[in-house]
């Protein structure tokens, strides 16, 4: 069963605590992206990397960090420095096969208080 | 870089009528508009998408023209029916290859009434 999975759905943190989100894909797919979500916005790129052991800024990288060690993983670690990092966290794939199409997975609701 | 504005951001139709979202973007470069739905606490799913040198594409109740002069495109939904709600998302990319990025509207709020 192929597809992209981030875990876990919901995760609480107290302020102060950096927190890492993970993102797997069985895709084969080379480039991998983190998205934030926040009510109505669009979505916003946080990361993105195009191959392994490389990885670019999007526009709203402040506060965040990201490791690209394997083709599969692509974990976004969401530091104290973040001033506002309640939000839902949507990872996505894209492969060479038909690199039109972002495949989602089912996001994280992160809240910290 | 590209700017994506999207509209309305709420939209109500009863039951087998059409509902039409709007999106405008900025970058001439942009080449490639794909549609996404988004149902509630999931990730959003592709639906449509439309390259720059068409003008329209249909896919059963489902349709998006494409206007490169004044840089717009929009997403029609023919015969609603209650399944259609969800949030839907218009993205512009300037597609080159697998790494680069998408751009994403504020998304539509679509509600189909019984």
């Amino acid at each position: 069963d192929g597809g992209i999975t981030q875990s876990p759905k919901y995760l609480f943190r107290k302020e102060g605590q950096n927190v890492t989100l993970s993102c797997e894909q069985n895709l084969n797919h080379d480039a991998m992206y983190w998205y934030r979500q926040d009510p109505g916005q669009g979505l916003r790129l946080i990361y993105y990397s195009q191959i392994v052991n490389d990885f670019q800024k999007g526009d709203i990288a402040e506060g965040y960090s990201v490791s690209r060690e394997k083709k599969e993983s692509f974990p976004l670690t969401v530091t104290s420095a973040q001033k506002n990092p309640t939000a839902f966290y949507l990872c996505a794939s894209r492969g060479r096969d038909d690199p039109r199409e972002q495949y989602f997975g089912p996001g994280t609701r992160l809240t910290v208080t | 870089g590209e700017n994506v504005e999207q509209h309305p951001s709420t939209l109500s139709v009863q039951e087998g009528d059409s509902a039409v979202i709007k999106c405008t973007y900025s970058d001439s470069a942009s080449n490639y508009f794909p549609w996404y739905k988004q149902e509630l606490g999931k990730g959003p799913q592709l639906i449509i998408d439309i390259r720059s040198n068409v003008g329209e594409k249909k896919d059963q109740r489902i349709a998006v023209t494409l206007n490169k002069t004044a840089k717009h495109f929009s997403l029609h939904i023919t015969e609603t029916q209650p399944e259609d709600s969800a949030v839907y998302f218009c993205a512009a990319s300037r597609f080159v290859n697998t790494g680069n990025q998408f751009y994403f509207g504020t998304g539509t709020s679509l509600t189909v009434i019984p």
